[in-house]
């Protein structure tokens, strides 16, 4: 059985502070994916990232960037200099690579409220 | 990126009424889409699993008589909310999984829709 947990429920920053969301899975697949998705108040999940299990590589896209840590099955999500458009709902993903089951698990999302 | 396109954003109904609900995507062929159901401030819910070409997986304790999943083509699934009740008021977004060497293997939603029955 697989499973995402983001411990943080609700983050409250003011501007131009960095915020790292946690995001911490299990999985016995030994391939998968992890994402991250962005949901603002309008109601629509953006696509932020995609990473293979099999790719540590950290990534950095502007002001987002991502460590990824199989050692510790953590997957987490850092803003830095954060604005007041980043304030949404932020949910961590994940679903296995092979086996035939596409069916993701998602975080109950971390709520990120950045301050002016 | 890919996209994926629902359409009503937000519908009302009346009780007793059936509504539907379309998930398109846009730029890429999708024999998979899910339908997500989410409530206030809650994550998301799996309603179901939409195969192209064949009958839709439910997840346990969704009803499939009552919210109807049809993936006829490649690029469109349905879900059509039977017999709507006020408690089914709800936001639902669809999903689709992507296809290519580009895209592929990634989940893009939909922008979502407000279903209030009245």
């Amino acid at each position: 059985a697989q499973k995402v947990t983001q411990a943080q429920t609700e983050i409250s920053v003011v501007e131009k502070e960095d915020v790292t969301l946690d995001c911490v899975y299990e999985t016995r697949d030994t391939t998968y994916y992890l994402f991250w998705y962005k949901q603002p108040p309008s109601g629509e999940l953006v696509f932020l990232i995609r990473r293979n299990s099999f790719d540590e590589q950290n990534e950095i896209s502007g002001r987002y960037s991502w460590n990824f840590q199989k050692s510790t099955s953590s997957f987490n999500f850092t803003i830095t200099a954060s604005q007041v458009v980043d304030s949404a709902v932020y949910f961590c993903a994940l679903r296995p690579a092979s086996g035939g089951s596409y069916i993701p698990t998602f975080g109950r999302g971390t709520s990120l409220i950045v301050h002016p | 990126g890919a996209v994926v396109s629902q359409h009503p954003s937000r519908v009302i109904c009346k009780s007793g009424t059936s509504v539907k609900i379309e998930c398109r995507s846009l730029d890429f062929q999708a024999t998979t889409m899910f339908w997500y159901r989410q409530f206030p401030k809650k994550s998301l819910m799996l309603m179901a699993t939409s195969n192209e070409g064949s009958k839709a997986t439910y997840e346990q304790g969704v009803e499939k008589d009552k919210f109807l999943i049809n993936h006829a083509s490649l690029t469109l699934s349905t879900l059509t909310v039977t017999s709507a009740h006020p408690e089914d008021s709800s936001f639902y977004i669809c999903s689709a999984l992507g296809s290519g060497q580009v895209e592929g293997n990634t989940i893009y939603f939909g922008e979502g829709s407000w279903l209030t029955v009245v």
